[in-house]
């Protein structure tokens, strides 16, 4: 069974940053496409980030590029998020979850996804 | 690029069958094939319950199906049960390896 377990939020200060992590058990980590998604509260999903399989290439959303940087290690199954110069629209649930790809590389959508680690941007 | 847009809300009655539709553009749901759906019970992780708009996962129930035609994706649930209330959220490729989701619909069981 693949599992994915979110860490590293917490209360952080407006401006300040914080670094998420990701431990995937249960598969061949290195394979594997890696994404951060967050659900702000009471709202919905937003994709934020992918890595592909070695790190080489990384891909971000609009409302977090140049904030927030995707990484990962391949030695230890884990995948990181930094998040820099946060604000109050960032307090929201991030979850990592794996890309699900058809034989030809296509991602077919997320599967699974970590538990999320809730992250409050406050004063 | 805005979020899909859902309808906040869908309700029915054990064993009637809901459809939730997923609204985005001709860069999105309409161009690419590749409309995914999550179910969140509260306090949950989102579960991978349909891909390529209408296909399901090894292990998810018959009772959930998708279709898409042109902009517009949809999710219907078949004989709704109790277990189905939840969030459902649809997903769509945007292209340059970007992805949107929808704002969610919450369905509940009469």
């Amino acid at each position: 069974e693949v599992l994915l377990l979110d860490s590293g939020g917490g209360l952080v200060q407006p401006g300040g940053s914080l670094r998420l992590s990701c431990a995937a058990s249960g598969l061949t980590f290195r394979s594997h496409v890696m994404a951060w998604i967050r659900q702000a509260p009471g709202r919905g999903l937003e994709w934020l980030s992918s890595i592909s399989e070695s790190g080489e290439n990384t891909y971000y959303a609009d409302s977090v590029k140049g904030r927030f940087s995707i990484s990962r290690d391949n030695s230890k199954n884990t995948v990181y998020l930094q998040m820099n110069s946060l604000s109050a629209e960032d307090t929201a649930t991030y979850y990592c979850a794996k890309e699900v790809k058809d034989p030809s590389k296509m991602t077919l959508g997320f599967d699974p996804w970590g538990q999320g680690t809730p992250v409050t941007v406050s004063s | 690029q805005s979020a899909l847009t859902q309808p906040a809300s869908v309700s029915g009655s054990p064993g009637q069958s809901i459809t939730i539709s997923c609204t985005g553009t001709s860069s999105d749901v309409g161009n690419y094939n590749l409309v995914s759906w999550y179910q969140q019970h509260p306090g949950k992780a989102p579960k991978f319950i349909i891909y390529q708009g209408t296909k399901r996962p090894s292990g998810v129930s018959d009772r959930f199906s998708g279709s898409r035609s042109g902009n517009t994706a949809s999710l219907t649930i078949s004989g709704l049960q109790a277990e189905d209330e939840a969030d459902y959220y649809c997903c769509s490729y945007a292209g340059s390896r970007h992805w949107l989701f929808g704002g969610g619909t919450k369905v509940t069981v009469l």
